[in-house]
């Protein structure tokens, strides 16, 4: 069992929509959590970051951490074809400083 | 703020050659720079961190005398990838970790634009 998991999607949704994508993970020793935008042949872009469980918003993105069900999400409200890009989240485990990844999940909106 | 840049963007090279790709933190100090590897649509694999002034430290499984890296100074590291074979085909991305104060917090990786290997 990978330590993060991420639905690689694709998945597709209109313009305008709200949109959803999850990662769960098994280490409890998480403590630091963020969501990377990558669009394709660019390098990751860091959208959103958090210690702590609860929500996490910036303009249309809000993160969302829950540690006791080990499981974070990013709501994207209002989707725009600009946001279709591969989300990924990552985590990091105690005092490593190294980025655990998930898979990442393809996103296009359709105009 | 946090902006890191890699050159060059692609790079094509035959078989048994060298090739050398920088990265820099434009407007940081970064104490820590990392290495990663990307395969089309897989996720980012980490193949060595490296801390200015000393050693890489390697994942397992990477070969060290195959994937150079030096850091040598706090905004600049470099990854060369010795006798380049077709399976080093790859997207190369490096990302940097710099002090405390920074938006983002202090684990949190700026990446650069990433570099496309080629190797025929």
């Amino acid at each position: 069992q990978k330590e993060v998991e991420q639905d690689p999607g694709p998945l597709s949704v209109p313009e305008g929509a709200i949109v959803s994508l999850n990662c769960t993970y098994s280490n409890s020793a998480f403590q630091y959590f963020m969501w990377y935008r990558q669009y394709s042949r660019k390098g990751p872009e860091l959208l959103m970051y958090t210690y702590s469980s609860g929500n996490k918003e910036d303009g249309r993105f809000t993160a969302q951490v829950d540690k006791s069900s080990k499981y974070i999400s990013l709501f994207i409200r209002d989707s725009q074809p600009s946001d279709s890009a591969t989300y990924l989240c990552a985590m990091v485990p105690g005092n490593t400083g190294k980025l655990i990844f998930g898979q990442g999940t393809t996103l296009q909106v359709k105009p | 703020g946090a902006v890191v840049s890699q050159h060059p963007s692609r790079v094509i090279c035959k078989s048994g050659t060298s090739v050398k790709i920088e990265c820099r933190s434009l407007d940081f100090q970064a104490t820590t720079m990392f290495w990663y590897r990307q395969f089309p649509k897989q996720s980012l694999m980490l193949m060595a961190t490296s801390n200015e002034g000393s050693k890489a430290t390697y994942e397992q499984g990477v070969e060290k005398d195959k994937f150079l890296i030096n850091h040598a100074s706090l905004t600049l590291s470099t990854l060369t990838v010795t006798s380049a074979h077709p399976e080093d085909s790859s997207f190369y991305i490096c990302s940097a970790r710099g002090e405390l104060g920074l938006a983002g917090g202090p684990d949190t990786q700026y990446f650069g634009p990433g570099t496309r290997l080629t190797v025929l």
